[in-house]
């Protein structure tokens, strides 16, 4: 069976610092992977999507970005934070046929 | 007018009672609708998955569109404390891409 793992679960990090958020997926090949942020009382904004290796498909523009290095690992990453990028991080995978997204158990994101 | 609309609640029944959540979409070309809940700390699972119009029954759920008043619900019978939790509905045009997703509904199911 397929399963996805993010981690950390929990990051607090200063204004100004980098960020790398990991993502995997096991049980599948050449997954669609999602990165999505959740703000309180707001739904789900996708951030990015892929397609395949390398492949990556900007939604909003940002002060983050993605990178899809292996088939069934997706990173997301900033330079430097901002107070706004605190939120619940989700990563998600869905097969490329007409099938739903499977979520991972996020990261929370406090910005200090 | 957002895509998606969904009434945030939130939504207190008490055990044992039907539940119907429910949300309204503009975009006449979802095809694919899913609802997912989430419980507090944790990411989505998904819950009921259906494509076009008509209803489909798993165990105590029931997913129900009806295309032609753009407009998707989930029923919970028997509802239990367990289920106690956000509810996001997730139209799409196509299955397992982008999905549009509401704000989701808090139900909490009281003993």
């Amino acid at each position: 069976s397929q399963t996805i793992h993010q981690w950390p679960a929990t990051l607090v990090q200063p204004v100004g610092s980098p960020l790398s958020l990991e993502c995997t997926v096991e049980g599948t090949s050449n997954p669609n992977l999602y990165w999505y942020r959740q703000a309180a009382g707001r739904g789900l904004q996708l951030l990015f999507y892929s397609v395949g290796i390398g492949q990556i498909s900007s939604e909003v523009p940002q002060n983050l970005s993605a990178s899809r290095p292996q088939d069934r690992q997706f990173i997301l990453s900033s330079k430097k934070l901002l107070l706004s990028d605190s939120g619940f991080y989700l990563c998600a995978w869905s097969v490329q046929e007409d099938q739903p997204q499977h979520f991972g158990d996020g990261t929370r994101l406090s910005i200090l | 007018q957002k895509e998606v609309e969904q009434d945030p609640g939130p939504l207190s029944v008490p055990e044992g009672a039907i539940v119907s959540l429910n949300c309204t979409y503009s975009n006449s070309a979802f095809q694919y609708f899913m609802w997912y809940r989430q419980y507090s700390r944790k990411g989505p699972e998904l819950l009921m998955y259906t494509y076009s119009s008509g209803n489909k029954e798993d165990g105590r759920f029931t997913a129900q569109v009806d295309k032609s008043s753009k407009y998707i619900s989930l029923f919970i019978r028997d509802s239990q404390p367990s289920d106690s939790a956000t509810y996001l509905c997730a139209p799409s045009e196509g299955g397992g891409n982008k999905l549009t997703f509401g704000t989701g509904t808090q139900l909490k199911v009281e003993l």
